[in-house]
């Protein structure tokens, strides 16, 4: 069974950091692309960032490029996103997603959330 | 950037009635569109990849048309637990895109 289960969120201020994680299990880590979606509360779906296999090429958001950063560790079958300058409208559930070979998203995780506020 | 836009914002009908769902792309996208479903406090999960083929598990009352810029997604029969929110993505260029969302509430 395809699980992703992702940490590290949390209440943080304004201009902060945060690491978020994501750890899979249940399908070969290594040979899937990955991707980070955020939902602000009562919002809609907004891409963030993706990896590929070897941790090339990533991809980010405008909205996020040059603060965030992806990351992964295929010997720990873990996706990482660093998360600097943090600003009030980064607030969100942060999903992990695994790439289908369409480009959609075929697993998701529960997501974690991350508030930023002062 | 893609711009997809979803219509109705809201649908209201009753379990058993046929639903159809739009998403329009600001730009030809061939078939590179998903369809995900989203029931409260749960993440999202994909019905339909490629414009027209449903994920494993899908029931068969939910189907997914069009190419180009005009793409429906239609459950044949609403069952109760159908009423959600839906979202289309956009694969076919950096950055993926979602639509806004329809909702689809219990009339």
């Amino acid at each position: 069974e395809v699980q992703l289960v992702e940490s590290g969120g949390g209440l943080v201020q304004p201009g902060g950091s945060l690491r978020l994680s994501c750890a899979a299990s249940g399908f070969t880590f290594g040979s899937h692309a990955m991707r980070w979606v955020r939902q602000a509360p009562g919002k809609g779906l907004q891409w963030v960032s993706a990896i590929g296999t070897s941790g090339a090429p990533t991809y980010y958001a405008d909205s996020v490029k040059g603060r965030f950063t992806v990351s992964r560790d295929n010997s720990r079958n873990t996706l990482y996103l660093q998360m600097n300058s943090l600003r009030a409208e980064d607030t969100a559930v942060y999903y992990c997603a695994k790439r289908h070979d369409s480009g959609s998203h075929d697993y998701w995780g529960q997501g974690t959330l991350v508030t930023v506020s002062s | 950037e893609i711009v997809l836009t979803q219509s109705p914002a809201t649908l209201s009908l009753s379990p058993g009635e046929r639903a159809t769902l739009s998403c329009r792309a600001s730009q030809s996208i061939s078939n590179s569109l998903a369809w995900y479903q989203q029931r409260p406090g749960q993440a999202p999960s994909l019905l339909i990849y490629d414009a027209s083929n449903r994920a494993t598990g899908i029931p068969a009352r939910f189907s997914g048309s069009g190419s180009g810029t005009d793409f429906t997604l239609t459950i044949s029969s609403l069952e109760p637990e159908d009423f959600a929110i839906y979202y289309c993505q956009q694969c076919s260029s950096w950055p993926i895109t979602f639509g806004q969302g329809t909702r689809l509430e219990i009339k």
